[in-house]
């Protein structure tokens, strides 16, 4: 199976900062990449396929990039409601596998 | 807009089968994929298996001995059977459907299944 490996696995930051999140696959996946927000008590997400693909109804400050093995996922201008717990994974081949998970706080 | 409705019995003992099912409503049910995901309590996610419309399913290699995906397309509906159960799969499990192979953008609400003697 492929792992993900998401850093960090948690952070603390402030509203109006620009956060990246990163995601690494133990090998390629080309561009079969998505990420999950999940708040507490509720169902993921889904924010962006694709790699890049902003999901309808999603903020434009959510960006996704990379390709291969490294992504990143990047909230250009964090919002109250954007602390969460952030989840890539990869739908390049079964098993589908999650990172386990970037969990973010108020600082 | 899709949205899923999942119910199932939320406590089991170990050995017994868990059982959840997932109705669909507001959308088409063919040409959609159907997928079981879990988490455990604290814990990231897990994907367990996913069926297409013409009924072909894949299962994670870790349960696949013991999990099966069913559809109904006759009541909108799909399930998860989970055999011989043990408290390692307490969880709180989620139905999700997507356009997409393994790429769920619906979910439903979660259900918490405790296995406990």
């Amino acid at each position: 199976a492929i792992r993900m490996t998401q850093s960090p696995s948690s952070f603390s930051a402030s509203t109006g900062d620009r956060v990246t999140i990163t995601c690494r696959a133990s090998q390629g996946i080309a561009s079969y990449l998505a990420w999950y927000q999940q708040k507490p008590g509720k169902a993921p997400k889904l924010l962006i396929f694709a790699a890049s693909t902003l999901q309808s109804g999603v903020p434009s400050r959510f960006s996704g990039s990379g390709s291969g093995t490294d992504f990143t996922l990047t909230i250009s201008c964090l919002q109250s409601e954007d602390f969460a717990t952030y989840y890539c994974q990869q739908y390049y081949s079964y098993p589908y596998t999650f990172g386990q998970g970037t969990k973010l706080e108020i600082k | 807009q899709v949205q899923l409705q999942q119910w199932g019995a939320g406590l089991l003992k170990p050995s017994e089968t868990l059982s959840l099912t997932c109705a669909v409503y507001g959308g088409s049910f063919s040409g959609y994929y159907w997928s079981w995901i879990r988490q455990p309590p604290g814990k990231g996610l897990e994907w367990i298996g996913e069926i297409n419309h013409g009924g072909s399913t894949n299962y994670s290699p870790s349960l696949k001995s013991r999990v099966t995906i069913s559809v109904d397309t006759s009541k909108n509906q799909f399930s998860l059977k989970l055999s011989s159960v043990t408290a390692a799969d307490t969880a709180v499990y989620y139905c999700a459907s997507h356009l997409s192979s393994g790429l769920p953008s619906d979910w439903g609400q979660g259900t918490l299944v405790t296995v406990s003697s």
